[in-house]
């Protein structure tokens, strides 16, 4: 089936530095990448939806400038939190949707999430 | 707008049935997925309605009614590890993302 490869699972840093979070489709092409943040006892808040060679849509409310995202290529989208706050701290997970469902593959319906990075910012 | 609701939290026993319900409303809806999720870990897939009725499968079920906004997931023969939270998700279709509800935290004691 389908994988997505996230990388870090999770990172400590400090105030003010700035985090690189890449997620992978391995063996399929992801025109579209949903990054989601999840803050702990509550659900996934979508913050952009990326697109392969085209500037992401952000969700309202969430800062452009303090999360970047690109999508340079089918297989790699990466989120980079920019001068990062304690209040950044949460769990990161990034979804992405086959360009076309694999014959039969009824499971997943082509969306795909990574394992998640836990992100602390001391 | 998007709204999906569901109950924030439940308590069942081990051994026993419980039905976690979700209401819906979307602006567009193709199908209803749940996911489940543990504590620090990413959703895992559990089942995707796209009519109405029940789908079965092993222990867990779901049941969509289109007309209604409404879906449920049985969990059968409950045990200590479906300890999870339960996603509801819509799906709009094409390549939009999906809208989940805030999930349901289910505490399976003995």
């Amino acid at each position: 089936g389908a994988v997505v490869s996230q990388h870090p699972s999770w990172v400590i840093c400090k105030s003010g530095t700035s985090v690189k979070i890449e997620c992978r489709s391995l063996d399929f092409q992801a025109t579209t990448m949903f990054w989601y943040r999840q803050f702990p006892k509550q659900s996934l808040m979508l913050m952009a939806t990326s697109n392969e060679g085209s500037k992401a849509t952000y969700e309202q409310g969430v800062e452009k400038d303090k999360f970047l995202i690109n999508h340079a290529s089918l297989t790699l989208s990466t989120l980079t939190v920019t001068s990062a706050h304690p209040e950044d701290s949460s769990f990161y997970i990034c979804s992405a949707r086959e360009i076309e469902d694999t014959g039969g593959d009824h499971l997943t319906y082509g969306y795909t999430f990574g394992s998640g990075t836990r992100l602390t910012v001391v | 707008g998007q709204n999906i609701d569901q109950p924030t939290e439940m308590t069942a026993t081990e051994g026993a049935i419980v039905q976690i319900n979700c209401t819906y409303q979307t602006s567009g809806f193709n199908g209803l997925f749940w996911y489940q999720q543990h504590a620090g870990e990413a959703p895992t897939f559990l089942s995707y309605n796209v009519l109405d009725g029940l789908e079965e499968k092993g222990r867990f079920s779901s049941f969509l009614s289109r007309s209604k906004g409404y879906s449920y997931l049985l969990l059968k023969e409950l045990q200590m590890k479906d300890s999870a939270s339960y996603l509801c998700a819509a799906f709009r279709g094409g390549n939009t993302p999906l809208v989940f509800g805030k999930g349901t935290r289910l505490s399976v004691i003995a």
